[in-house]
């Protein structure tokens, strides 16, 4: 079945720092991929998505490229702030007909810290 | 436009009890899709409803069951609670209309078992 692996967390950096939030997936057909953001007792926002191969989602300063290759959609942002201190969720939807219908499939998520 | 709500926010029941938690999608939507989501298990999907009637469900078992109404709002049940069943519960909506759309989600439900 599908499934998501997201790099293991929590990630703490330093405010301006770069960040690279690793996601690989694996799915039959051709899945479009999302990251979502959780902040403290919230729920999810969509941060960006892509919806086929060598698609490149951006929001906010945060960009993943869908690599179909590699299958992979790693999140990236130059410089983080306070701010951006969350948990990060990488997510696919499948086209793999009626047992795709609004379901995601998500992965463990990446806890982020950014420090002063 | 108003974002997809949820209702309670909290929720405290005790072993062997049911509880309904209530979900209404963003103007326009048709697609509702529940979730639960836990520190050992992560985000798990329950089902989805599109114009009242269950399109997909998720590995859970019968002790979970949901709705969906005329005016597109749902609602998950769950009856029998057990401790495990503690979790955050979240929805989701979208059109509806194609596979692999954008999901939007609420704030979500608090739900602890005692």
């Amino acid at each position: 079945g599908d499934s998501v692996t997201q790099m293991e967390g929590p990630v703490t950096l330093s405010e301006e720092a770069f960040l690279t939030i690793n996601c690989t997936y694996t799915a039959t057909g051709y899945p479009s991929l999302f990251w979502y953001v959780q902040y403290p007792g919230e729920g999810l926002q969509l941060l960006l998505k892509a919806t086929k191969a060598d698609d490149k989602g951006s929001n906010k300063g945060f960009e993943a490229t869908y690599r179909k290759e590699t299958t992979s959609f790693h999140l990236e942002k130059g410089s983080v702030q306070v701010s951006d201190s969350a948990v990060y969720f990488c997510a696919l939807s499948s086209n793999a007909g009626g047992t795709s219908y609004g379901k995601l499939t998500f992965g463990q998520g990446t806890i982020l810290t950014v420090h002063p | 436009k108003a974002g997809v709500t949820q209702t309670p926010r909290y929720l405290i029941k005790t072993r062997g009890q049911q509880v309904t938690l209530s979900c209404s999608p963003i103007s326009g939507h048709r697609s509702v899709s529940w979730y639960q989501q836990t520190p050992g298990q992560g985000l798990q999907f329950l089902f989805e409803y599109f114009s009242e009637t269950q399109r997909n469900k998720g590995n859970f078992p019968g002790r979970f069951s949901g709705r969906q109404f005329s005016n597109s709002r749902s609602e998950m049940n769950v009856s029998t609670l057990e401790l495990g069943d503690s979790a955050l519960y979240l929805c989701a909506s979208s059109f509806g209309d194609r596979l692999q759309e954008t999901q939007y989600f609420g704030p979500g439900t608090r739900l602890l078992v005692l």
